[in-house]
């Protein structure tokens, strides 16, 4: 069975600081997926990276794809009391990509 | 922009009962899926449907029936309710394809559900 297993769990950080979280998994994917979800709302995505060692920037997130195609990172830079919420990843297997393998998510509270 | 609608909102069931959650998009998406997400479980797929007329069983089908006669719509039946469904539920839509690579799923609002 492919897992992905998202670390920390939760992170609560103070307005500014910088923070990373990360998506691992022992099996290779042939894309990853990245969302954030809002309490009461389905998550959004945010971004997609499908080449091993793929950096991709959103305003003020980095979405990394590890060489191997295996794990992935996001790292958050000054963060804001906006991006509180539960980041997801989610892996498309090259064997079968009509379903994704979903992390648990990463807890994000940032406080003002 | 509407996107993926789902109703209701909220929904409080006695054990036994059935109920019929629906789901409607308007992009013409031809993949269509419902999840359930609950603490320590994370998103979980229980049908998916990659067109009009068909679909197929997830990683949770039992006790969920799905069909899926229009392009927009794609309702999910809960056929005797159970405590164990006590969840909330999300219906999800993208363009279809071979490859997932690259495909927006969007998500609708969620569908709270207590079965007491």
């Amino acid at each position: 069975t492919q897992l992905l297993e998202q670390s920390p769990q939760f992170l609560s950080i103070q307005e500014g600081e910088n923070l990373t979280v990360y998506c691992n998994s022992s099996s290779v994917f042939s894309s990853l997926q990245w969302y954030r979800q809002e309490p009461g709302e389905g998550p959004v995505l945010l971004v997609t990276v499908v080449t091993g060692g793929e950096v991709k920037k959103l305003k003020r997130l980095t979405f990394q794809f590890g060489d191997a195609r295996k794990d992935s990172s996001l790292h958050i830079t000054a963060a804001q009391p906006g991006d509180t919420g539960l980041y997801l990843c989610a892996g498309a297997n090259a064997g079968n990509n009509r379903k994704l393998i979903w992390g648990l998510g990463t807890s994000l509270a940032v406080n003002p | 922009n509407a996107g993926v609608t789902q109703t209701p909102k909220f929904q409080v069931l006695k054990t036994g009962q059935s109920m019929t959650l629906q789901c409607a998009q308007d992009m013409n998406h031809e993949y269509m899926s419902w999840y359930r997400q609950d603490p320590g479980m994370g998103l979980r797929l229980i049908h998916y449907s990659v067109g009009a007329g068909i679909t197929d069983q997830g990683e949770v089908p039992n006790g969920y029936n799905v069909s899926r006669s229009t392009t927009e719509d794609f309702p999910l039946r809960l056929l005797s309710a159970a405590p164990s469904q006590t969840s909330v539920y999300f219906c999800a839509s993208s363009y279809s394809g071979q490859n997932l690579v690259s495909r927006t799923i969007y998500f609708g609002e969620g569908s709270w559900l207590t079965v007491v």
